[in-house]
């Protein structure tokens, strides 16, 4: 079956220490691949995808984010913390149907704290 | 610039009611999706509309639930006989197109909660 695993709950990390959020896939034909963000009582706003390319992707707020297709991931990367990255992250990878039609499916999500 | 509008931003109903929330695409957005949250959490998806395609329904948890989009726009999400497990917040999304290359923009969602 086709998904996206989001392996932890909840990551903490101290201010101005390096954060990454993991994520792996599961799909059928090439991956495209996004990371999503969500404050309280907010919809989710867009960080960064990977289509094709260059695997290390940058994206908004400084985060990046690597394409590893052998390990089937696409884990979140931010050099140094800031405590107003503390949001709720979600991965998201294209999967293809029969026929050729595709849509995106969501990992579960990740609580990023970052603490003072 | 304007975004993706959802209304109302909340809603309290009474259990066996019926609610219909709104949701106005980015203009020129081809494609419309439904999603459910429950409490901070995952997304669950509900349907998705595609220029003129048939709707893909795969994701409504039961017939109580329907959609429609009028004039490839404006979509809105009908619950039937609201159930308290229907409490939830409900995201509308849209992108340029379908194919999933392009990023899919949220609304705020409705916050929904049955009595």
């Amino acid at each position: 079956a086709q998904s996206v695993a989001q392996p932890e709950d909840q990551v903490n990390v101290a201010e101005g220490n390096p954060l990454t959020v993991k994520c792996t896939y599961s799909v059928s034909g090439n991956p495209y691949l996004f990371w999503y963000v969500q404050y309280p009582n907010r919809g989710l706003q867009f960080l960064l995808k990977y289509i094709t390319g260059d695997n290390l992707v940058k994206g908004s707020y400084g985060f990046e984010a690597e394409f590893n297709k052998s390990q089937t991931s696409f884990h979140l990367k931010k050099p140094s913390a800031l405590v107003s990255d503390s949001a709720l992250y979600f991965c998201a990878v294209r999967a293809v149907f029969s026929g050729g039609y595709n849509k995106l499916i969501f990992g579960a999500g990740t609580r990023l704290a970052v603490h003072p | 610039g304007a975004g993706v509008s959802q209304s109302p931003s909340n809603k309290v109903t009474e259990k066996g009611k019926d609610v219909e929330l709104r949701c106005d695409p980015i203009s020129g957005h081809t494609a419309l999706y439904w999603y459910r949250q429950s409490l901070g959490q995952g997304l669950e998806f509900l349907i998705y509309f595609q220029g003129n395609s048939a709707p893909d329904k795969s994701g409504l948890p039961s017939d109580r639930f329907s959609a429609e989009r009028t004039g490839g726009s404006v979509s809105t999400l009908t619950i039937q006989r609201t159930q308290q497990e229907d409490s939830a917040v409900y995201l509308c999304a849209s992108s340029l197109e379908q194919g999933a290359r392009q990023p899919q923009h949220f609304g705020d969602g409705t916050r929904l909660s049955i009595l």
